[in-house]
C-alpha cells in the first residue's frame, strides 16, 4: 500500500471552530489532493497541489483552505466549520496529473460538525 | 445532469452470478476511464483502467463505448469478497485537470 497517513482519523467539532486535517505521504509524489465523500455525490475535489506552495481549487473549495510547505505534507483547513462540512475526507496522491495516472488514497477522516 | 452517473444499486446477487455495472459520462472530450473499488468505511482503490479495446483481468472485464459515452464493468463468477462499492472515474477533457468520480454502485454478493 502507498504510504499515506491522514490525521486525525475521526473528529467531532463544534460549529464555528477552525479544524485542520493533515495528510502525510512517504512516496515523494508531486501531486496531492483533498476530496470529500458524501452519500449520493461520490468523491468531490476540494483542493489539490502540484508542488510545494503550489495549490489550486477544486469543485467544492468554498470554506476550505490548504497549505503545502513540504512535499510530504498537505493540510486542509476549515476556517469556521459548518454542519454542511460534516463528511468523510480523503487525501490522495499521484505521481503525475496526466491521464491514466493512478491515484492512491489515504484511509479517510470522518469529520462531524455539531 | 451529473457529469458521471451510475446506478446506485444495491445489486444483490448470489455467489457465482454474473453482474454488470454501467456508467455514463457527459464530457465527450474525456480521455481516461477507471473503475475503483471501495470497501465499507475504507478508501477507494484502483480496480482497473478501461481502454477503448476493452480489457480483462481475471473475472473482471471493462468496456468503453465512446460513441454512447458509457463504460461498463462485468464481474463473472461473483465471490463474497466482491461485495463492495464500485466507483466509475472519468478523467481528462477540456478545461484543465478534471477527474470526476461517480457516486458508486453497491454490490452485495450472498452465499
Amino acid at each position: 500500500d502507498a504510504g499515506i497517513t491522514q490525521s486525525p482519523r475521526h473528529k467531532v467539532t463544534e460549529t464555528g471552530t477552525p479544524v485542520t486535517l493533515r495528510c502525510h505521504q512517504t512516496e515523494n509524489h508531486r501531486y496531492m489532493y483533498w476530496y470529500r465523500q458524501d452519500p449520493g455525490h461520490g468523491l468531490r475535489l476540494i483542493h489539490y497541489s502540484y508542488g510545494v506552495k503550489d495549490t489550486d481549487k477544486g469543485e467544492v473549495s468554498d470554506g476550505y483552505s490548504v497549505s503545502r510547505s513540504k512535499t510530504e505534507d498537505f493540510l486542509l483547513t476549515l476556517e469556521s466549520a459548518t454542519s454542511s462540512q460534516t463528511s468523510v475526507y480523503f487525501c490522495a496522491i499521484s505521481e503525475a496529473m496526466t491521464v491514466n495516472t493512478e491515484a492512491f488514497f489515504g484511509q479517510g477522516t470522518r469529520l462531524t460538525v455539531v | 445532469r451529473k457529469e458521471v452517473e451510475q446506478d446506485p444499486g444495491p445489486f444483490n446477487v448470489p455467489e457465482g452470478a454474473t453482474v454488470a455495472f454501467n456508467c455514463t459520462y457527459s464530457n465527450s472530450a474525456s480521455q481516461s476511464f477507471f473503475w475503483y473499488r471501495q470497501d465499507c468505511r475504507k478508501e477507494p482503490k484502483l480496480l482497473m483502467s478501461v481502454y477503448s479495446s476493452g480489457n480483462e483481468d481475471g473475472r473482471f472485464t471493462a468496456q468503453l463505448n465512446r460513441a454512447s459515452q458509457y463504460i461498463s464493468l462485468l464481474i463473472r463468477d461473483s465471490k463474497l469478497s466482491d461485495s463492495a462499492t464500485y466507483l466509475c472515474v472519468v478523467s481528462g477533457g477540456t478545461g484543465g485537470f478534471k477527474t470526476i468520480f461517480g457516486a458508486g454502485t453497491r454490490l452485495f454478493v450472498k452465499a
